[in-house]
């Protein structure tokens, strides 16, 4: 079945460095790809997203780009802030959206002042 | 109130217990789940409602009873719980069949502990 691994946390990283979070994702065809976050006590929200192979999904500073010759969707920021500090999660829904989604693990992000 | 909504925010329960977890979508959406949220693993899909008909139960033991009385209003009924179900669950809301893929938007969750 469909299946997305993303780099483990924690991350600590101190304000104003670069970000990257690996995800990478096993799916038959042309999945939608997404990053949700979760900062602390609060629900998911969606982040950015990108429905097809070589776009880029953008939001808040945030970037990942749907490469789909290396099945990937990693998450980058060039310079990150005190207020990034959450926890980042890839997911994707397969190809047609029928389907769920199916989340990673998540990935905690501290960033230090 | 807008978007979705969780009540309560934090639940401490015996294992003799019952209790009820509460979840409302101001969005106008038509499709509704529940996710329990662990340590260190991934978000685990329970329940999905479509049009207030469960589409989706995946394998979630019956100590866990869901109900969608409406669109708008989804439940959690929980009873003889075992101290392994204290987790985060969130509720989630989409528009299931006006676009290509169903984004979901989530509740701030309850925080479950079972004693």
């Amino acid at each position: 079945g469909d299946s997305v691994t993303q780099m483990e946390g924690p991350v600590t990283l101190s304000e104003e460095a670069f970000l990257t979070i690996n995800c990478t994702y096993t799916a038959t065809g042309y999945p939608s790809l997404f990053w949700y976050v979760q900062y602390p006590g609060e629900g998911l929200q969606l982040l950015l997203k990108a429905t097809k192979a070589d776009d880029k999904g953008s939001n808040k500073g945030f970037e990942a780009t749907y490469r789909k010759e290396t099945t990937s969707f990693h998450l980058e920021k060039g310079s990150v802030q005190v207020s990034d500090s959450a926890v980042y999660f890839c997911a994707l829904i397969g190809q047609g959206g029928s389907e769920k989604l199916v989340f990673g693990k998540g990935t905690k992000l501290t960033v230090n002042p | 109130e807008t978007g979705v909504t969780q009540t309560p925010r934090h639940l401490v329960m015996g294992m003799t217990n019952k209790k009820s977890l509460k979840c409302e979508q101001h969005l106008g959406h038509n499709a509704m789940y529940w996710y329990k949220q662990s340590a260190k693993k991934p978000l685990e899909l329970m329940f999905v409602y479509s049009l207030e008909e469960r589409v989706e139960n995946n394998s979630v033991p019956s100590r866990f009873s869901p109900e969608c009385p409406n669109s708008s209003h989804l439940f959690l009924h929980l009873h003889t719980l075992q101290p392994e179900d204290s987790a985060l669950y969130l509720c989630a809301s989409s528009q299931d069949g006006t676009v290509s893929y169903n984004e979901q938007f989530f509740g701030p969750g309850t925080r479950l502990t079972v004693l």
